[in-house]
C-alpha cells in the first residue's frame, strides 16, 4: 500500500534562511510524487512533482526536491526562505495513472519570521 | 482558462437541510475529484470520477452523500440531511495526466 510520512508538523525558519521539509514515501511499485501548498483561505496548488524521469524536480517559487529511492525519500527544500512561504505543504503520492487516488500527507505548516 | 471553479464559496445552513456543492473542471480534464477537509481528519478524498463515470466513492462518509457528474463539465456534491459534524472545506479538483488542479474550496458550516 502507499503512503507518506510528514516527519515534521511545523517548521519555523528566519526569512532568507533555508527550507528543508522532510516526506519519507512508502511504495511497492515506483510512484508518482508530488508537493503542493495551500495558504490559508486558499485551495492547494501544486509546487512540485516527479515522475520517474529527473530526480532533482525543480518546481515553483525557487523550491526543489530530491527523489532518493535508496532512502525512499522525497524531501522539498528551498535556498532562501521568503515571508510568502508560510503555509501548509502537503506531500503526496500516487501511482502512474490520472484514475489513481492522490495520498496525501498529513501537512507541514512553514512559519517565517521576519 | 478559469482553473476550477466551485459554488457557492461559503454555505452555512440549519441542521437537516439539503446541501448541494458544484463544480465546474477545468475543459478537458477527464478525471475529477471531491475532497473534504477538516482539522481533525485532514484531507480526505470521498469519490473520484473518470470520464463520467464514479471509479471511487469509498471515501464517500455515508449514504448522506451523494455525488453526480452528469457531463464533463459539471459535477455536484449534495448532502442531505446535513448534520453539524459535515462542517468542512470541500473541494473540487480535476486533472488529465499526473496532476490535480484544486478549486477554491466551499467553506460548508452546518449548525
Amino acid at each position: 500500500a502507499q503512503s507518506v510520512t510528514q516527519l515534521d508538523s511545523h517548521v519555523s525558519v528566519s526569512e532568507g534562511t533555508p527550507v528543508l521539509l522532510r516526506c519519507n514515501y512508502s511504495s511497492s511499485y515506483s510512484p508518482s510524487l508530488f508537493w503542493y501548498v495551500q495558504h490559508p483561505n486558499k485551495g492547494l496548488q501544486l509546487l512540485l512533482k516527479y515522475t520517474s524521469a529527473a530526480t532533482l524536480v525543480k518546481g515553483i517559487n525557487g523550491f526543489e526536491a530530491e527523489f532518493k529511492k535508496s532512502e525512499t525519500s522525497f524531501h522539498l527544500t528551498k535556498p532562501s526562505a521568503h515571508m510568502s512561504d508560510a503555509a501548509e505543504y502537503f506531500c503526496v503520492v500516487s501511482k502512474w495513472s490520472n484514475t489513481d487516488k492522490l495520498i496525501f500527507g498529513t501537512g507541514t505548516r512553514l512559519q517565517v519570521f521576519p | 482558462d478559469a482553473g476550477v471553479i466551485q459554488s457557492p464559496r461559503h454555505e452555512v445552513t440549519e441542521m437537516g437541510q439539503e446541501v448541494t456543492l458544484r463544480c465546474k473542471p477545468i475543459s478537458g480534464h477527464n478525471s475529477l475529484f471531491w475532497y473534504r477537509q477538516t482539522m481533525m481528519r485532514g484531507l480526505e478524498l470521498l469519490i473520484y470520477f473518470n470520464n463520467n463515470v464514479p471509479i471511487d466513492d469509498s471515501g464517500m462518509p455515508e449514504d448522506r452523500f451523494s455525488a453526480k457528474m452528469p457531463n464533463a463539465s459539471f459535477s455536484t456534491l449534495k448532502i442531505q440531511p446535513s448534520e453539524p459534524r459535515d462542517s468542512a472545506v470541500y473541494f473540487c479538483a480535476s486533472s488529465l495526466e499526473y496532476e490535480q488542479y484544486f478549486g477554491p474550496g466551499t467553506r460548508l458550516t452546518v449548525t
